[in-house]
């Protein structure tokens, strides 16, 4: 069962912009709204940042955004601050065989 | 608030069993499924499973299917993820977290359980 691709890691100064790719296929990512974003910082629980391709769940911050063209879902954070320095895993519903798969993880350095 | 509480760290030997649970609070345990999750030490996410707790239906990634069981007793609003047999590629951080409505992906996670399995 493969992974959904994402870069291993992306990085960007504070104040910028940069986008996380998710990569999966047309039973995947390309067939469902159902896309998910997390974050998890070194040694904590991941948490839900963006839903259904690009919904933001109540309390988290506007910088965070989703959206996705056919096959690849992305993420966009916008006004990089040193708190952003994460892991951050897309996850797609995959159909009754699947089920869920998550994306192989990218780390984000803030410079 | 929802709340999923997990049991404790566990440390065993290989061939040993092993069953950890989680328990939800702060919402109806029986309307949305719940995932376990897998992340061995230093690696990604992987989703292993599912349980619906309103009538037990059970899901399982081709990855993990035989390899673990889980299950849940909706009367104590608890999700359950067991092995028969350990082995020391078990040794990992295993999160629940329940799933959002429809097929949504998870939306709240537990603590954590850290299983350790060594010889």
């Amino acid at each position: 069962q493969s992974a959904l691709t994402q870069p291993a890691s992306v990085s960007g100064s504070p104040g910028q912009s940069i986008t996380i790719s998710c990569t999966g296929s047309s039973s995947d990512v390309g067939s469902y709204r159902l896309v998910s974003w997390y974050q998890q910082h070194p040694g904590r629980v991941p948490k839900l940042i963006i839903s259904e391709d690009s919904k933001r769940p109540s309390g988290v911050s506007s910088r965070f955004s989703g959206s996705k063209s056919g096959n690849t879902a992305s993420l966009t954070i916008s006004g990089l601050q040193a708190e952003d320095e994460a892991d951050y895993y897309c996850c797609s519903y995959a159909g009754d065989d699947r089920l869920w798969l998550f994306g192989e993880g990218t780390k984000l350095t803030v410079l | 608030e929802v709340q999923l509480v997990q049991s404790g760290e566990e440390v065993k030997k290989p061939r040993e069993s092993l069953k950890i649970s989680c328990e939800g609070s702060g919402y109806n345990f029986g309307t949305h499924w719940i995932a376990w999750v897998r992340q061995m030490p230093g690696k990604g996410l992987e989703w292993m499973g599912t349980v619906f707790p309103g009538d037990s239906d059970t899901r399982y990634s081709p990855s993990f299917q035989g390899q673990v069981t889980i299950s849940a007793d909706k009367s104590i609003n608890t999700a359950y993820l067991q092995w028969s047999s350990l082995t020391v590629s078990d040794t990992a951080m295993y999160y629940c977290a329940r799933h959002g409505f429809g097929n949504s992906g998870p939306d709240f996670w537990g603590q954590g359980t850290l299983v350790t399995v060594s010889s």
